[in-house]
């Protein structure tokens, strides 16, 4: 069974800071997602990562993938509060019955 | 807006009865999934349809079922209600299975009491 560990659960970080999210999964692939989520809302596309070695940035968010070790960062430049929300990364191991097993979630909290 | 259209926003019902929640997908999408998130269990895969048929099942309920109609949209179906289904269901669709991005309508929310 696919299992899909976030770490940290909680972060909590100055505006201005960096940091890294880290999405660990335990079965081969080479598709992963990130999507964001705010309190009470939908969840919302943020990074399609089809290939290893695949980077996508978009404003201060940047994630990686590499498949070998089974793992995709999220990483944050320069902080800003808008960035509070939660963030998960989702796993697909592909095949005709494709589907999505999501991580933890990492609950960002950016404070002034 | 994902585009994907999820009715109704809240639901509140009592324990031993039946809802159906319902989906309509994005214009041109053909895979409809269905994800119960809660605090203890996260976002779980219920189910997924595609062009009409059954494609994948994840953690669901034998309690619960689903089908996607010609016009392709959804319901779930969720019978014999327990506190513990107290969860956000959402629905999500994509173009094609694989590569595309899921689109995630607001969700239901549903509360068992």
């Amino acid at each position: 069974e696919l299992k899909v560990e976030q770490n940290p659960l909680f972060l909590s970080m100055q505006e201005g800071k960096n940091y890294t999210i880290y999405c660990n999964y335990s079965t081969t692939s080479d598709r992963l997602y990130w999507y964001r989520q705010d309190p009470g809302k939908s969840l919302e596309s943020l990074f399609v990562l089809l290939s290893n070695g695949a980077v996508k940035q978009e404003g201060r968010l940047m994630a990686s993938l590499d498949t070998k070790a089974r793992l995709s960062t999220l990483h944050i430049t320069a902080a800003v509060h808008d960035l509070s929300a939660t963030y998960f990364c989702a796993v697909d191991i592909g095949g005709t019955a494709s589907k999505l097993t999501f991580g933890t979630g990492t609950r960002l909290q950016v404070t002034l | 807006d994902s585009g994907v259209t999820q009715t109704p926003k809240h639901l509140i019902t009592a324990t031993g009865q039946r809802v159906t929640l319902r989906c309509s997908p994005r214009s041109g999408d053909l895979s409809v999934y269905w994800y119960q998130q809660s605090l203890d269990q996260g976002l779980q895969f219920l189910i997924q349809y595609y062009n009409g048929e059954e494609r994948a099942k994840g953690n669901i309920l034998e309690r619960f079922s689903a089908q996607q109609f010609p016009d392709l949209h959804s319901e779930l179906n969720l019978s014999s209600l327990e506190l513990g289904d107290s969860a956000l269901y959402f629905c999500a669709s994509s173009l094609r299975q694989g590569s595309s991005p899921l689109h995630f309508g607001n969700g239901t929310r549903l509360t068992v009491t």
